[in-house]
């Protein structure tokens, strides 16, 4: 059980170059998310998804977009770089509400990314 | 505005003393409250949780954390430190939607140092 992995662990990016943050769970969780840490900002939720097919805006989605075709795979796109998107991103997964589960979010490893 | 406030940047104990991370929170309806933990370069594992019930609840690797309605907290502790106890803490409290949610809002988390 690998639990939620990610990919790349790093990356370096030229402004307005465009890639694509792999994230995958094993644990076969409905939600998923993304998140965005900067130093002493804590952890901002970028998007969620309730399941294949389903995503949502979280508190900081500009920038960015995000596909759920499967219930293990929850990419995030950058299209156009910018430097303001130099951070770590953190992938989370979780069993749904109201499952009896649901209460704790299972994170990777992290990809940390420079926009130059 | 649902709030997670964490005070203290950081923390420092000499190993073998009790430690405190202090958390407040401001959200409404009854809150699921949670402490993480981020060792350098790694993502988050979670550490323990608060949903109902007892005030205090205890958590992995000797952790504990009351749970203070009136004082809208939720303080994490142990009654005595270990160098290894040292990395990045982070509460967060999962906000009563009403619907289909399981997001979190976390804090900008406290940097625990303890010193041999």
């Amino acid at each position: 059980n690998a639990g939620v992995t990610q990919t790349p662990k790093f990356r370096i990016l030229k402004i307005g170059q465009s890639m694509t943050l792999q994230c995958a769970q094993d644990m076969n969780h409905n939600y998923m998310y993304w998140y965005r840490q900067d130093p002493g900002m804590g952890l901002k939720l970028i998007y969620y998804s309730v399941g294949a097919g389903i995503t949502d805006k979280g508190e900081v989605p500009n920038g960015y977009n995000v596909s759920r075709s499967t219930t293990e795979d929850f990419p995030l796109r950058l299209e156009l770089a910018a430097p303001s998107q130099t951070s770590v991103y953190f992938c989370a997964s979780s069993y749904p509400e109201g499952s009896g589960r649901d209460n704790e979010q299972f994170f990777g490893p992290g990809t940390r990314l420079t926009v130059l | 505005a649902q709030s997670v406030a964490q005070p203290e940047d950081q923390v420092n104990v000499a190993e073998g003393n009790p430690l405190t991370v202090k958390c407040t929170y401001s959200v409404s309806g009854n809150p699921y409250l949670f402490w993480y933990v981020q060792y350098p370069n790694r993502g988050l594992q979670f550490l323990l949780k608060y949903i109902t019930g007892d005030n205090l609840v205890k958590g992995s690797y000797g952790f504990e954390a009351e749970f203070n309605k009136s004082q809208t907290s939720f303080h994490l502790k142990k009654p005595s430190a270990l160098v290894s106890d040292s990395a990045l803490y982070f509460c967060a409290v999962r906000p009563y939607y009403g619907g289909a949610t399981n997001k979190l809002i976390f804090g900008t988390g406290t940097l625990l140092a303890v010193q041999p």
